[in-house]
């Protein structure tokens, strides 16, 4: 049920864009996209909700796609403190397609800006 | 306002210890998750709390790994008797009610099992 993340690594330069996906095998009610940086806790970037949504604060903004379990991350202009891994968290739907409030974080991509 | 706290940051201990981690969420938040992060990896759910009763505890190993959290507030997870394959950052989190809710994790406390 752990969603898998592409790519695992990605080395940009100051700048750049790159984008982050997050597959799922299961129905999904919402997504939730984390950034950690080493040896800190994760950091909330933002949550979408089935319906199709597409997010973005500054330059960064992601898109759910329900029907086929998808979700993308896409970073814009990248800047230094982009770097760190990312987390997609998935939130399974119900039967009924409602909310079942238990996440789970995929395998993680580590993004590296350099200057 | 207040951030999630934990107690103690860094942990080092034989195996067939016990260990015991404190955490306490932002006020008002309804539900409390712990986490286990290994090196390398994603956080892996171990148990949610909603107020003081579990939501879900399907991947605690039950046999050495127990929580509370009582009074619906602070909450206690413990190790009894670790393990080396326990070594690993341990993360507690809060959110307002539910996985729909963005969760605010605390700085996490990292155990290592000799």
């Amino acid at each position: 049920q752990q969603p898998v993340q592409s790519p695992q690594a990605v080395i940009l330069r100051e700048g750049e864009d790159a984008v982050i996906n997050c597959s799922s095998s299961k129905a999904l009610y919402s997504v939730h996209w984390y950034r950690q940086k080493h040896g800190e806790a994760p950091v909330f970037l933002m949550i979408l909700l089935k319906g199709g949504e597409q997010k973005g604060h500054d330059k960064i903004s992601a898109s759910f796609n329900e029907k086929k379990q998808q979700s993308s991350l896409y970073l814009t202009a990248s800047q230094l403190s982009y770097s760190g891994t990312y987390f997609c968290g998935t939130e399974i739907a119900g039967v009924y397609g409602g909310a079942t409030n238990k996440l789970i974080f995929g395998t993680g991509t580590l993004l590296a800006v350099q200057p | 306002e207040a951030g999630v706290a934990q107690s103690p940051r860094y942990k080092i201990i034989e195996k067939r210890q016990s260990v015991a981690f404190w955490c306490n969420p932002i006020s008002g938040h309804a539900t409390l998750y712990w986490y286990q992060q290994i090196l390398g990896q994603g956080p892996k759910l171990l148990i949610q709390f909603q107020n003081n009763g579990v939501v879900d505890d399907s991947q605690l190993p039950k046999d050495r790994f127990s929580a509370e959290r009582l009074k619906g507030v602070d909450s206690t997870l413990k190790i009894q008797p670790a393990k080396l394959e326990d070594s690993a950052v341990y993360l507690c989190a809060s959110s307002l009610s539910g996985s729909s809710y963005e969760q605010y994790f605390g700085p996490g406390t990292r155990l290592t099992v000799t």
